[in-house]
């Protein structure tokens, strides 16, 4: 079976500073891999997804993510980071035989102006 | 867009009560699914379905039922509510057509206070 690590429960930077949230998944054949943001009150939105092909992934609000099959990882990453971006992020893993996709336990991000 | 609406943000109820929730998507998808969603636990799924009439449990079914009677609508019921049930609980939809690849549409989720 699937499953998903997010190793940080909470992180700070400074608007403006580089951001690295680290996934880890483990699955045996290559998965499906998704980031989702959620802002406070809301739902969940999907920020990108790896299917197949070039292992780095661009998605929306400039950020992007990179596949490495040898880590097992899916970090998400962003230049410079806007006071907006201030959420929840849920790392989540599906597999070839089912509709379900199993989540992390999310991350959040505070940013300080 | 897509649009997930659920359709009580915020719910108090007392222990013991039967409690709905309903979630209503409007692009014709296959499949809907029932996440709760816990501090330091992430989102873990309840229930999903993937047809009307069509259920699978997910990780935690235990104390909860649901309901597809029209394919845009899928009710999540827990019959007797307990305080332990106090949470976020979030519907989502995904188009069905290929496994593990779909993309998940959100509601804005329901946050039920069991007292």
């Amino acid at each position: 079976a699937q499953s998903v690590t997010q190793p940080d429960i909470h992180i700070t930077v400074s608007e403006g500073a580089s951001l690295e949230l680290r996934c880890n998944y483990s699955y045996g054949a290559t998965p499906y891999l998704f980031w989702y943001v959620q802002s406070p009150g809301q739902g969940l939105q999907l920020l990108l997804k790896y299917f197949s092909g070039d292992t780095l992934v661009q998605g929306i609000k400039g950020f992007e993510a990179e596949f490495k099959r040898s880590q097992s990882s899916f970090n998400l990453r962003k230049p410079s980071v806007h006071w907006s971006d201030a959420a929840e992020y849920f790392c989540a893993v599906g597999a070839y035989n089912t509709d379900k996709l199993i989540f992390g336990t999310g991350t959040r991000l505070q940013v300080f102006p | 867009d897509v649009k997930v609406t659920q359709s009580s943000r915020y719910l108090v109820k007392r222990t013991g009560e039967k409690v709905f929730l309903e979630c209503v998507q409007d692009m014709d998808h296959e499949n809907m699914f029932w996440y709760r969603q816990d501090p330091g636990l992430g989102l873990r799924l309840i229930y999903f379905s993937y047809d009307v009439k069509m259920k699978e449990k997910g990780d935690i079914p235990e104390g909860y039922s649901v309901s597809r009677e029209k394919k845009e609508r899928f009710s999540l019921i827990l019959e007797s509510a307990s305080t332990n049930q106090t949470s976020m609980y979030l519907c989502a939809s995904s188009l069905g057509d290929s496994w593990g690849a779909n993309v998940l549409t959100f509601g804005a989720g329901s946050r039920l206070t069991v007292l």
